[in-house]
């Protein structure tokens, strides 16, 4: 079966400070590894996915991933938070040998960025 | 861009209602999504679909039926509305592939009275 943890419920950071959101999975094969953020009142929007390659994943709005396949991690980070990256967001993984199956969310993280 | 059209943004009905959520996607997809949202829960699967009349159930389909009928449209329906069924709902779409991510419709925030 797959999972996806998110461990923190709320991270808060100051502005211009690195920010990172943390996610950790269990699949049985290797993993498609996908993040989202979600603003009040809106869908998700897809930021970024690892596949295979580079273990280093850089995706929309200055957000970038790192997959450690050792930890079964792959936390979301940037360099420098903005007060508008203040939302929702949530990790997905596929079993990349089940083939066509829904994406496994985990719960959300809500991140707060304070000027 | 992918576009994911729910036709309702906020909708509000009865106990014992028959109530129709109605998304549609313009990318060609083969695969479409309900899931519901509840805070504290995250995403949960209802129904979906890879393809035209096909359906399959997910982690919460009892209360629940789909339909879809055409490629574009995937159809949610709460046969008898409660109050339970008080929630978040998204549609999502994606092209058939275990890489590709699905794409997501603004949400119907759904009260049922």
């Amino acid at each position: 079966a797959q999972s996806v943890a998110q461990p923190e419920d709320q991270v808060n950071v100051a502005e211009g400070n690195p920010l990172t959101v943390k996610c950790t999975y269990s699949v049985s094969g290797n993993p498609y590894l996908f993040w989202y953020v979600q603003y009040p009142n809106r869908g998700l929007q897809f930021l970024l996915k690892y596949i295979t390659g580079d273990n280093l994943v850089k995706g929309s709005y200055g957000f970038e991933a790192e997959f450690n396949k050792s930890q079964t991690s792959f936390h979301l980070k940037k360099p420098s938070a903005l007060v508008s990256d203040s939302a929702l967001y949530f990790c997905a993984v596929r079993d990349g040998s089940s083939g066509n199956t829904p994406l496994v969310f985990g719960k959300g993280t809500r991140l707060s960025v304070i000027a | 861009d992918v576009k994911v059209t729910q036709s309702s943004r906020y909708l509000v009905k009865r106990t014992g209602e028959k109530v129709f959520l109605e998304c549609v996607q313009d990318m060609d997809h083969e695969n479409m999504f309900w899931y519901r949202q509840d805070p504290g829960l995250g995403l949960r699967l209802i129904y979906f679909s890879y393809d035209v009349k096909m359906k399959e159930k997910g982690d919460i389909p009892e209360g629940y039926s789909v339909s879809r009928e055409k490629k574009e449209r995937f159809s949610l329906i709460l046969e008898s509305a409660s109050t339970n069924q008080t929630s978040m709902y998204l549609c999502a779409s994606n092209r058939q592939g275990g890489n590709q991510p699905q794409h997501f419709g603004d949400g119907t925030r759904l009260s049922i009275l």
